[in-house]
């Protein structure tokens, strides 16, 4: 069965430190989603990201992110300057047209100290 | 007033015990319904999703919505220790956000 596949599964870094997060979409989906989950509180929207451009977002993702579709297989998230609320497992998911269901990775545990 | 909002447990049940697990929602635009699973430190593995009221059925899972009453269920029959997890619900206006509940700890008991 087809599933969106991220990496790394855990990511410590320093404040101030960029990071990219990795994931790689179900092949014939065509949206694609980033979700923040701080431990304990619930999922969060990011962004949705449709032809190459971000389709939505919300409030948290502001210009320490951004999103990037660098080849006919990734989706990455990428946060400029980590600060320490930034920790928290972050989903990437992806959906086709047809159903609008969003399937979700595994997350991307990311710690900034 | 948040937009989803579900109890967040944790219920506890015997093994073989009909679960029933809840969300109330005040967003009107919400056309659609997810019924997520989450095991501890994973991502959100999707059980179910329903678009109009009334009820929809996989396997031990059902799903129900009463948009009158702003109100959906899930219920699972025959509950394994498998089934321990948090149960997210997920409200979609179809503009591609998913809004979350915080979830429904379940633990059911060998």
């Amino acid at each position: 069965e087809p599933e969106v596949t991220q990496t790394p599964s855990h990511q410590v870094t320093q404040m101030g430190q960029e990071v990219i997060l990795r994931c790689v979409p179900i092949s014939n989906h065509l949206y694609f989603y980033w979700y923040r989950q701080i431990l304990g509180q619930k999922v969060e929207f990011l962004v949705s990201f449709y032809n190459n451009e971000i389709s939505e977002k919300s409030e948290i993702f502001d210009d320490q992110f951004s999103v990037e579709r660098p080849d006919g297989s990734n989706f990455t998230l990428k946060i400029r300057s980590t600060k320490l609320e930034d920790s928290a497992m972050y989903f990437c998911a992806s959906s086709d047209t047809r159903t609008d269901t969003q399937y979700f990775g595994p997350g991307t545990r990311l710690t900034v100290l | 007033q948040k937009e989803v909002e579900q109890d967040p447990g944790p219920l506890s049940v015997p093994e073989g015990a009909i679960v029933s697990l809840n969300c109330t929602y005040s967003n009107s635009a919400f056309q659609y319904f997810m019924w997520y699973r989450q095991y501890s430190r994973k991502g959100p593995e999707l059980l179910m999703y329903t678009y109009s009221s009334g009820n929809k059925e996989d396997g031990r899972f059902t799903a129900q919505v009463d948009k009158s009453s702003k109100y959906i269920s899930l219920f699972i029959r025959d509950s394994q220790p498998s089934d321990s997890a948090t149960y997210l619900c997920a409200g979609y206006t179809g503009r591609r956000a998913l809004t979350f509940g915080s979830g429904t700890r379940l633990q059911v008991q060998p």
